[in-house]
């Protein structure tokens, strides 16, 4: 259960794109459509951003996509805005009937 | 409105145990798989384990194997984490989670869409 290789950080420019990858194996992001986001700002509750890979809950705003390639998946925020900053985590199924979080990855909007 | 509430938090010698409740309110809590997380000081999320809607199946990571148990009292739309054998290293909050319905399925593994403000838990002597 070693936990999925995020960015520590990424940053941008408001309006800008940025891309967080979230790397895992053959046995948990490769083999399942079973990958989802969450968006943490400090102090508070996680709040599911994206699951199934690329499904959005209702009131996340489109700004927010993710996608799967191989072992990789990737939350993108398109527009970025002073509200995106906090800590983002993916969050995957496992061959072994368990879950794992990727180690967090900081978000900051210069 | 769909609400979790967990409570029981405190501070524990290591090697005693401790009894988290969750309360659900605002939604059906039998047709939901739930979820608990934690996440140590200064440190990313953790998955503990999982109950599946019926309490059928439960899951639970390595970390926490053997000495954790979840359940569910659905009659009081109550999820539970019994905590035995506390070490140092247990030291976090923990948040219970709803898992995601997909297509009207109560699959555990897409995802957590409802969560409680958590509870901290300290294993200190």
């Amino acid at each position: 259960q070693s936990a999925l290789t995020q960015p520590p950080s990424v940053s941008g420019s408001p309006g800008q794109s940025v891309t967080i990858s979230c790397t895992g194996t053959s046995s948990d992001v490769g083999s399942y459509n079973r990958v989802s986001w969450y968006q943490q700002p400090p102090g508070t509750a996680p709040k599911l951003m994206i699951f199934e890979v690329n499904s959005r809950p209702s009131g996340v705003p489109d700004r927010f996509s993710g996608s799967k390639s191989g072992n990789t998946a990737s939350l993108t925020i398109s527009g970025l805005q002073a509200e995106d900053e906090g800590d983002y985590y993916c969050y995957s199924y496992t061959s072994s009937s368990t879950l794992v979080f990727g180690g967090g990855t900081k978000v900051t909007v210069l | 409105q769909v609400l979790l509430v967990e409570s029981g938090g405190g501070v524990v010698q290591p090697g005693r145990s401790l009894r988290l409740p969750c309360a659900a309110s605002g939604f059906t809590f039998s047709s939901y798989a739930m979820h608990w997380v934690r996440q140590a000081p200064g440190k990313g999320l953790e998955w503990v384990g999982l109950i599946s809607y019926d309490g059928s199946n439960k899951y639970y990571a390595n970390s926490v194997k053997g000495r954790f148990t979840i359940s569910r009292d659905d009659s009081k739309n109550t999820l539970y984490l019994q905590m035995n054998s506390l070490r140092a290293e247990d030291t976090a909050v923990y948040y219970c989670a709803r898992a995601v319905m997909v297509r009207g399925v109560p699959y555990y593994y897409f995802g957590l869409d409802v969560w409680g403000q958590g509870t901290t838990v300290t294993v200190s002597s």
